[in-house]
């Protein structure tokens, strides 16, 4: 089974700052990474697929970039709508998520 | 826009059988998508279950498959779950999502595009 790791797993950070998630696969999954982002009570909206290709309509200041082991999502201004948690799933062998990275208020 | 929707019973006992049933509106399960079930215990990660073709292929996490059944009604358009054996830890939301494959870089990537609004189950006595 393929093992998705997520770092950190919760971090504080201030409206307009640049977050940056980091997600490693225990074995090299090429580009089929995606991004999720999950908020309280509702179910996960899909953000970023390839590792790098953002879905329509998904802000632009969300960014995907990685291959192989290591990958990163990066939110280049945080807004405050973007306080959420992020989980990244692999594709490459059925599926796994990471374990999440929660993104609070500071 | 495709609509997925969880039902069943929201509280099992340990040692029983967990069923639920994901009903899909605005599109049809015999759509060249797999459907899938997610599970999330409370206040812990994302967690897949497994998935289901139209044809009746299916897909299982390898450290639930010996107690996980899914399948598809395609005259009633949605699919299920059952668990088996469940015990305390099986306690979660679980979700029903579409699998779409989204094509990038000459390849296929596969995503869960559509979720259910999901649906907790409690496994107590």
């Amino acid at each position: 089974d393929i093992q998705m790791t997520q770092s950190p797993s919760s971090l504080s950070a201030s409206v307009g700052d640049r977050v940056t998630i980091t997600c490693r696969a225990s074995q090299s999954i090429s580009s089929y990474l995606n991004w999720y982002q999950q908020k309280p009570g509702k179910a996960p909206k899909f953000l970023i697929y390839a590792a790098s290709s953002l879905q329509s309509g998904v802000p632009s200041r969300f960014s995907g970039s990685g291959s192989g082991t290591d990958f990163t999502l990066t939110i280049s201004s945080l807004q405050p709508e973007d306080f959420a948690t992020y989980y990244c799933q692999q594709s490459y062998s059925t599926c796994t998520f990471g374990g999440g990275t929660k993104v609070e208020i500071k | 826009q495709v609509q997925l929707q969880e039902s069943g019973p929201g509280l099992v006992k340990p040692s029983g059988t967990l069923s639920l049933t994901c009903a899909v509106s605005g599109g049809s399960i015999s759509s060249s998508n797999w459907w899938s079930w997610v599970r999330q215990p409370p206040g812990k990660g994302l967690e897949w279950i497994g998935e289901i073709y139209h044809s009746g292929s299916t897909n299982y996490n390898p450290s639930l498959k010996s107690r996980v059944t899914i399948s598809v009604d395609k005259s009633k358009n949605q699919f299920s779950l059952k668990l088996s054996s469940v015990t305390a830890a099986d306690t979660a939301v679980y979700y029903c999502a579409r699998v779409n494959s989204l094509y990038g870089s000459g390849s296929y990537y596969r995503i869960f595009d559509y979720w259910g609004q999901g649906t907790l189950v409690t496994v107590s006595s």
